[in-house]
């Protein structure tokens, strides 16, 4: 298996607080995503990260910020939690350099905003 | 909205049949990806296709690709239970250096004992 962490594996926080997700990879990969599971919805995309300091929006990045200021971390910040960000979040990496590859998927971070 | 469709949503078959899902997309990709979701678990990368390849195989896996339909099936052949899963494509899309990995909402496979 790649070696990628998330952490915390399941949280409960309560409504307006912030929220802090870490994904951690041992496998020097250039690409970090971090996705949201909802039933119905698959996967979505909320940021990605394509090097230190490097990172851009998704397809549902409203309500989430992330920071990589190593190349072996990427964090997903939610500033107010709030009761429709309960979900499952995923973080995958990906060493795109100059040729597609797959990507690797933590275990998976259950949140619930109550 | 989404990069990739998965049709159908779920797919119920005897086991030792074939399951064929099929996935559509909206822009231009380099290559596209079909991922195994086992319930409750991260996803698994299944195989690749490059955007000028039709055909892969990987043991029971085929898949095939029509840019110009802008879609791809998945075929898994004589199925066994351990096939009940989530399956879901994934598209590439590039803005000036950088890629991300899109996925579709995911076709439901259950095997029939």
């Amino acid at each position: 298996d790649a070696g990628i962490t998330q952490s915390p594996r399941h949280k409960v926080t309560e409504t307006g607080t912030p929220v802090t997700l870490r994904c951690h990879q041992t496998e020097n990969h250039r690409y970090m995503y971090w996705y949201r599971q909802d039933p119905g919805h698959g996967l979505r995309l909320i940021h990605y990260s394509y090097g230190v300091k490097d990172t851009d929006k998704g397809e549902v990045s409203d309500g989430y910020s992330v920071s990589r200021s190593k190349t072996e971390d990427f964090l997903l910040t939610l500033e107010s939690a709030t009761s429709s960000q309960t979900s499952v979040y995923f973080c995958a990496i990906s060493d795109l350099a100059g040729e597609p590859t797959e990507a690797f998927f933590g275990q998976g971070t259950r949140l619930t905003v109550v | 909205s989404q990069q990739g469709e998965e049709d159908p949503q779920a797919l119920s078959i005897q086991e030792g049949e074939n399951a064929t899902m099929n996935c559509s997309y909206k822009t231009s990709i380099n290559n596209l990806q079909w991922y195994r979701q086992n319930s409750g678990r991260g996803l698994v990368h299944l195989i690749l296709i490059r955007s000028n390849e039709r055909e892969k195989h990987s043991g029971r896996l085929r898949v095939t690709l029509d840019t110009s339909k802008k879609s791809s099936s998945l075929l898994i052949t004589a199925s066994r239970a351990a096939d009940t899963a989530s399956y879901f494509c994934a598209t590439d899309e590039w803005y000036s250096s950088a890629s991300k990995i899109i996925f579709g909402s995911g076709t439901r496979l259950s095997i029939r004992p």
